[in-house]
C-alpha cells in the first residue's frame, strides 16, 4: 500500500514563486507523478519522474528524492490561471500502471 | 483530437435504478481507469484495465461493475446505485508515462 501527503492549502502572489511538496511512502517505487486540476474539470498532466533530479518544463519543475520518499513541484512566475488543485501521485512497481493520488492541495493566486 | 469522452455528464438518479456511464478513447490505449473524486479524499481507483477482456479492481470497487470487449471503451456500471456512490467519477486512459482523462460525470444517487 502507499501514503501520500500534501498540504492541503497554500496561497501565493502573482509574479512569485511556489513550492508544493509530497512525502510518500511505498513498497516499491516506480514513478512520480504531479497534475493540475481547475475546479470542476478534469486532472491534465504536468510532470513525471522516476530518478532523483529536477525536471523542468516551463514555468514549471518537479523534484525527486527516492531516498527520503519526497517530491516537489515548483511554479515560478505565478499567474493568477495558476490558481487549482495540485496533485501527487504515485506509481507503485509491478502495479500494472495503478496510481495512488494524494488528495491535493489547492493553490489560490492572489493578485 | 486525442481525447477520453464520458456520459453522460450530469446524471440524478435514485437508489437501485442501474445505470451505466459510457467511456472511450481514440488513442488506441491499452490501459483504461476509472477513478471516483471525493472531497478531502482525493481520487481514488475503481478499476483498471490493461487491455481487452483484462479488468481487475482496484482501491474502491465494491458496487461497481466494468467491462472491456473493445479497446476503445470502457463503461462503468452501477447495478443497484446507492447515495454513498454520489461523487464526481472520471475515466482515464494512459500511454507510458502520462494518464488522459474525461472530463467527468457528477453522479448524484438521491
Amino acid at each position: 500500500g502507499q501514503n501520500i501527503d500534501q498540504p492541503t492549502e497554500m496561497t501565493a502572489t502573482e509574479g512569485a514563486i511556489v513550492q508544493i511538496n509530497c512525502t510518500y511512502q511505498t513498497s516499491g517505487f516506480n514513478g512520480l507523478f504531479w497534475y493540475q486540476q481547475h475546479a470542476g474539470e478534469a486532472p491534465t498532466f504536468l510532470s513525471y519522474n522516476v530518478l532523483d533530479g529536477l525536471e523542468e518544463k516551463g514555468r514549471f519543475s518537479s523534484f525527486l528524492s527516492r531516498s527520503k520518499g519526497y517530491s516537489y513541484l515548483l511554479l515560478k512566475e505565478l499567474q493568477m490561471k495558476d490558481s487549482a488543485s495540485y496533485l501527487c501521485a504515485v506509481r507503485e512497481s509491478g502495479s500494472a500502471r495503478q496510481l495512488t493520488f494524494g488528495s491535493g492541495t489547492q493553490l489560490t493566486v492572489l493578485p | 483530437e486525442a481525447q477520453v469522452t464520458q456520459n453522460p455528464r450530469y446524471l440524478i438518479t435514485v437508489t437501485g435504478k442501474k445505470l451505466t456511464v459510457t467511456c472511450s478513447q481514440n488513442m488506441n490505449h491499452e490501459y483504461m481507469s476509472w477513478y471516483r473524486q471525493d472531497p478531502g479524499l482525493g481520487l481514488r481507483q475503481i478499476y483498471y484495465s490493461m487491455n481487452v477482456e483484462v479488468t481487475d479492481k482496484g482501491d474502491v470497487p465494491e458496487g461497481y461493475k466494468v467491462s472491456r470487449k473493445e479497446k476503445r471503451n470502457f463503461p462503468l456500471i452501477l447495478e443497484s446505485p446507492s447515495p454513498n456512490q454520489t461523487s464526481l467519477y472520471f475515466c482515464a486512459s494512459s500511454s507510458h508515462n502520462e494518464q488522459f482523462f474525461g472530463p467527468g460525470t457528477r453522479l448524484t444517487v438521491l
